[in-house]
Parts: C-alpha cells; structure tokens; sequence
C-alpha cells in the first residue's frame, strides 16, 4: 500500500523568505502524481502544485516549486518570496492506478511579518 | 461555475440519529469523492464513485453510506451517527484527462454528541 509522510509538524518563516516543506512517499508503482494542497482557516483545500511522476522537470507555479527526487521517493516544496496568505496547513498527496489521492498528516506553516 | 458545493455547512447531531450529506458539481466530473478529516491528520477517503449508478469502498468506509443517482450529485449518509463520526467531511470531484486533479467542497462540519 501507499503512504504518504510529511515529518515536519510545523514550520515557520519570515516573510520574503524562502521555505521547504518535507515529504516521502512509498509506492510500487511506476506511474502516479504528486500534489500539494493548501488549506487556509477557511479549510478550502486549494491545489498549490502538480508533478507527473514521467517528467524528469521540476514542477514550478509561480513562488510555488516542487524538488522532485524519484529514486528517493522525495516530493518538497519550496515556497520563494513568502507572503502573509502564505500561512496556512500544507498537504502532501499521492494518486497512482486507482486515482484516488492518498494524504500525509499535513504541515503547519507559520509566516512571521 | 459553482465548482464542488456541499450542504449543509454545520450539523449537529445527537447519537443514532441519521443525515445525508449532499456533494454537487458543476464541471461535469466523472469521478466524485468523501473524505473525512479530523484533527491535526490528513484527509482519509470514505468512499467514491467513478460515473453515475456506481460506488466503492474506500479506507475507512465503515458506518458511512453513499448514492450516486445522478452524475452531478454524490450523497453521502449516516445512518446511526456515532461521537466517532465528528469529523469534517469534504466532497471532491475529477474528471479522468490523466491529470488526477480533484477538485474541492468547502467542506461540513459535522458534531456528534
């Protein structure tokens, strides 16, 4: 079975900094997707970043961009320029064959002004 | 487009009572989905459906009934709630174009005393 593990409870940064938020994965599996999800107070969960598990290419979105290391089953995200709106609880996510997402336990980010 | 709705936004319920949650799209999704997340963890996925008529057991699918008679809609039931069942509950929907991006509710708040 697959799992999903985001080691870093919590983390915090200064605004403008750059931050890297933590996540493994286990899988068999050759083809899936990675995710990161976002989730503000509000607890809308907001897709913050995609990565095909084919392409070799680093995913960017803006300040948003993932190191993605197969061989290590490593999926972070680095978060350059941090904002205020920024803080919010981080998900790591897995979806292979069966398309159904599989989360880890969620990172709390803190931006200190 | 609303994207993914759910009603009601807040429920409480006393024990063996039963309720219905309702989950719908707009965006013409084939797959649809319920998490349920509870505190400081991830979101584990109850059940889902993968086209209108059909549904699946997901991981933790105990206690919790789900329909899907029409593809825009996917309910979600309790038929004797337990204190166990206070949880947030968020529907998603994808469609199946390869990306595997789910899309998210607002998410319900649901107590049970």
């Amino acid at each position: 079975a697959q799992t999903v593990t985001q080691s870093q409870p919590e983390m915090s940064v200064q605004e403008a900094e750059t931050v890297t938020l933590s996540c493994t994965y286990d899988t068999s599996e050759s083809d899936y997707y990675l995710f990161w999800y976002k989730q503000p107070p509000s607890r809308q969960m907001i897709l913050v970043i995609r990565q095909e598990a084919y392409k070799q290419q680093n995913a960017t979105e803006n300040r948003f961009s993932v190191n993605f290391q197969k061989a290590a089953k490593s999926f972070s995200l680095k978060i350059s320029d941090s904002q205020l709106g920024d803080a919010a609880m981080y998900f790591c996510a897995y979806a292979g064959n069966t398309g159904k997402l599989i989360f880890g336990q969620g990172t709390t980010l803190q931006v200190k002004p | 487009n609303a994207g993914v709705t759910q009603t009601p936004k807040f429920r409480v319920l006393k024990t063996g009572q039963s309720m219905t949650l309702l989950c719908a799209q707009d965006m013409n999704h084939e797959y649809m989905y319920w998490y349920r997340q509870d505190p400081g963890m991830g979101l584990r996925l109850i059940h889902y459906s993968v086209g209108e008529g059909t549904t699946a057991k997901g991981e933790v699918p105990d206690g919790y009934n789900v329909s899907r008679l029409k593809k825009q809609n996917f309910l979600l039931g309790l038929e004797s709630a337990a204190p166990s069942q206070t949880s947030v509950y968020f529907c998603a929907s994808s469609y199946p174009d390869g990306l595997e991006t789910q899309y998210f509710g607002p998410g319900t708040r649901l107590l049970v005393l």
